[in-house]
């Protein structure tokens, strides 16, 4: 079946770092990926809608300026934190949708220090 | 009100239990409709389409009601490995995924 890697699984960093994640579809195109966040015992938030060789879109309240979304191929979509600070610390998934289901990938776990 | 309201939980019940998880949405226009389970600190995975005439799907078993905007999900001779949180989620006509807050299932021995 279809399937959706993310890199890296596991992120640590210091405040004010930016921090790249990276989404790929393996063995389909996707020309709409979604980056979701999830906070502890809260449900998956979407954060942005990411097209292929278009602008991201992104849902009310999230700052297009921190939250920097390129996709760039058919198959690969990154998310960048710039200027992290310990208020982003979440679990960040991308998903990527093959005809009319949408697979997720295994998610990115981000610690701010 | 959130767009896809879930029962609280957690929900504990022994091996061989039936349970039942219930959830609701607000907007009338959702097109479809899913049981998603995620495992701790792991991404969700799809456990079932739900459609208006109900599915079945070994001790699974979804129902959609869209007059009362409700759907359900009934696990019938819970397993241990059943414990996970599971998520009930709308896509809406805008072809986003909408999720619920989910329902932590705990399966004891």
């Amino acid at each position: 079946g279809a399937v959706v890697s993310q890199h890296p699984s596991r992120v640590i960093c210091k405040s004010g770092t930016s921090v790249k994640i990276e989404c790929r579809s393996l063995d389909f195109q996707a020309t709409t990926m979604f980056w979701y966040r999830q906070f502890p015992k809260k449900s998956l938030m979407l954060m942005a809608t990411s097209n292929e060789g278009s602008k991201a879109t992104y849902e009310q309240g999230v700052e297009k300026d921190k939250f920097l979304i390129n996709h760039a191929s058919l198959t690969l979509s990154t998310l960048t934190v710039t200027s992290a600070h310990p208020e982003d610390s979440s679990f960040y998934i991308c998903s990527a949708r093959d005809s009319d289901t949408q697979y997720f990938g295994p998610g990115t776990r981000l610690t701010v220090l | 009100r959130k767009e896809v309201e879930q029962d609280p939980g957690p929900f504990n019940v022994p091996e061989g239990a039936t349970v039942a998880f219930n959830c609701t949405y607000s907007n009338s226009a959702s097109q479809s409709f899913f049981w998603y389970r995620q495992d701790c600190r792991k991404e969700p995975k799809l456990l079932m389409s739900v459609y208006s005439s109900g599915n079945e799907d070994g001790r699974f078993t979804a129902q959609l009601n869209r007059a009362s905007q409700y759907i359900s999900l009934l696990i019938r001779d819970s397993k241990l490995s059943d414990s996970a949180t599971y998520l009930c989620v709308v896509r809406n006509q805008g072809g986003k995924l909408i999720f619920g807050q989910g329902t932590e299932l705990s399966v004891k021995p």
